[in-house]
C-alpha cells in the first residue's frame, strides 16, 4: 500500500477548527483516502474517507487536493473529546480476494486539545 | 447494538501456555482482521479473513494462528506464547461489497496480553 506522511503531533484550542494534514505523493488513481482516530484506551474508530471530491460527515470534513497528493482532515470545532491519534491511510480499491481490503496504519498525528 | 467483542480484555499468563483470544461481531461482516499495537511501532496486521474458511497472513503472523469456522467469530490462537507477544491486540470487521467499494472497519476495545 502507498505511504502517507503526517506530523507527529499537533495542538489545538477547544472550540477552534483543526486542520490535520496528510501527504500521499505516491497515491494511485484508485486508492481511497481513509482517516481513523484512536482515543486513549480505545480501538481505532472510523472518521471519514474519500476518493477525489471533498467529503463531509457528522464527525469531520475531508479536503482532498486536486492532484490527490495530499489531503486535510478538518475538525470544525475541536472538543476535549477529540484528543486522539489520527491516522491517514491509503486503501486500494476493494475487490474480493487478495489483500486489498487491509488498512496499513502509519504512526499518525497525536492531537492535543487545550481547554 | 452493532459491535465487535473481544475476550478477555486483560490477560497475564506465562510463556508456553496456549491461549485463545476470542473475537465476535454481530454485523454479519465478511471481513475480519487481527492487529497488534506496540509503542513506537503502531498498529500492525497479524492475520485477516475475507470470509468463512478464508484466512491469510498479515505483516506479523509469526507465532499466531487463526481460524474462521463461522462468519461471526475469528479467534486468535497463541500456541506457545512468548514474552515478545506481550502487546495490545485489536480485532476488526467490515463488510465486503461487490464492485470494489471501500467499507469502514469496526474495531473492538482491545485485549491487553502480558506474557511472563
Amino acid at each position: 500500500d502507498a505511504k502517507t506522511t503526517q506530523p507527529n503531533s499537533m495542538e489545538s484550542n477547544e472550540e477552534e477548527p483543526v486542520h490535520l494534514p496528510c501527504n500521499h505523493s505516491t497515491i494511485s488513481g484508485t486508492d481511497y483516502i481513509h482517516w481513523y482516530r484512536q482515543l486513549p484506551s480505545q480501538g481505532p474508530e472510523y472518521v471519514i474517507h474519500g476518493l477525489t471530491s471533498n467529503v463531509n460527515n457528522r464527525m469531520a470534513s475531508l479536503a482532498i487536493a486536486e492532484d490527490r497528493k495530499s489531503s486535510t482532515l478538518i475538525l470544525h470545532r475541536a472538543t476535549l473529546r477529540d484528543a486522539a491519534v489520527y491516522y491517514c491511510i491509503l486503501r486500494v480499491l476493494l475487490n474480493y480476494g487478495g489483500s486489498q481490503g487491509n488498512l496499513i496504519f502509519g504512526k499518525g498525528t497525536k492531537l492535543s486539545v487545550k481547554p | 447494538e452493532a459491535q465487535v467483542t473481544q475476550n478477555p480484555r486483560y490477560l497475564i499468563t506465562v510463556t508456553g501456555k496456549k491461549l485463545t483470544v476470542t473475537c465476535s461481531q454481530n454485523m454479519n461482516h465478511e471481513y475480519m482482521s487481527w492487529y497488534r499495537q506496540d509503542p513506537g511501532l503502531g498498529l500492525r496486521q497479524i492475520y485477516y479473513s475475507m470470509n468463512v474458511e478464508v484466512t491469510d497472513k498479515g505483516d506479523v503472523p509469526e507465532g499466531y494462528k487463526v481460524s474462521r469456522k463461522e462468519k461471526r467469530n475469528f479467534p486468535l490462537i497463541l500456541e506457545s506464547p512468548s514474552p515478545n507477544q506481550t502487546s495490545l491486540y485489536f480485532c476488526a470487521s467490515s463488510p465486503l461489497k461487490a464492485g470494489g467499494r471501500n467499507q469502514p472497519q469496526h474495531f473492538g476495545d482491545g485485549t491487553r496480553l502480558s506474557i511472563l
